[in-house]
């Protein structure tokens, strides 16, 4: 079955820094994979996903991410953050035509002012 | 505007005490699913719908009932909840079943039981 990693729990980056999230993913082929990102008090928003084609993607807001198949992991990336930025931030793993879309446990982000 | 409508947002029950939490989507959407949110562990699923009538299990499906009735609504039933169904729950739908569709989620219901 495939499976979703991301080892941080917590980041806090102070705003205007850069950001880098992890994610690492377990699967025999090229899976579907996103970023979703979940406000305080809201549901989870799509930020971007990847299908395949540039292995680099750009999504809402700025954030940005890298499909490396060698390291199997999907790495979202803020040049600078906002304090608006601060949510929790989800991976998820797809595959066509498959229910089996599996989370990340999640990477909440603090903004330091 | 396109959206999944979830209610209650929030709450507080007792242990034993039958309750729905109301799912809707206006997106015409043949797919739904229910998800709950623990802190450590993401989102797991409960149970998923491919359409009307067609319901099945999702990984941690004990103590909970679903029904599509009608392509929009996705109740989500806890016959007799208990303290580990504490949690925050997800609705989310999209367009068909596929691991490449986005997916579109409800604001989120919080539930307690005591």
């Amino acid at each position: 079955a495939q499976s979703v990693t991301q080892p941080d729990i917590h980041i806090t980056v102070s705003e205007g820094a850069s950001l880098e999230l992890r994610c690492n993913y377990s699967y025999g082929a090229t899976p579907y994979l996103f970023w979703y990102v979940q406000s305080p008090g809201q549901g989870l928003q799509l930020l971007l996903k990847y299908f395949s084609g540039d292995t680099l993607v750009q999504g809402i807001k700025g954030f940005e991410a890298e499909f490396k198949r060698s390291q199997s992991s999907f790495n979202l990336r803020k040049p600078s953050v906002h304090w608006s930025d601060a949510a929790e931030y989800f991976c998820a793993v797809g595959r066509y035509n498959n229910n089996d879309m599996r989370f990340g446990a999640g990477t909440r982000l603090t903004v330091k002012p | 505007e396109a959206q999944v409508t979830q209610n209650p947002r929030y709450l507080i029950t007792v242990t034993g005490k039958k309750l729905t939490v109301t799912c809707s989507q206006n997106m015409n959407h043949e797919y739904m699913s229910w998800y709950r949110q623990d802190p450590g562990l993401g989102l797991r699923q409960i149970y998923y719908s491919m359409n009307v009538e067609v319901t099945d299990k999702g990984d941690v499906p004990e103590g909970y009932k679903v029904s599509r009735k009608e392509k929009r609504n996705f109740p989500l039933i806890l016959e007799s909840p208990s303290p580990n169904q504490t949690s925050l729950y997800f609705c989310a739908s999209s367009p068909q079943l596929s691991g490449a569709n986005v997916l579109t989620f409800g604001a989120g219901s919080r539930l307690t039981v005591l």
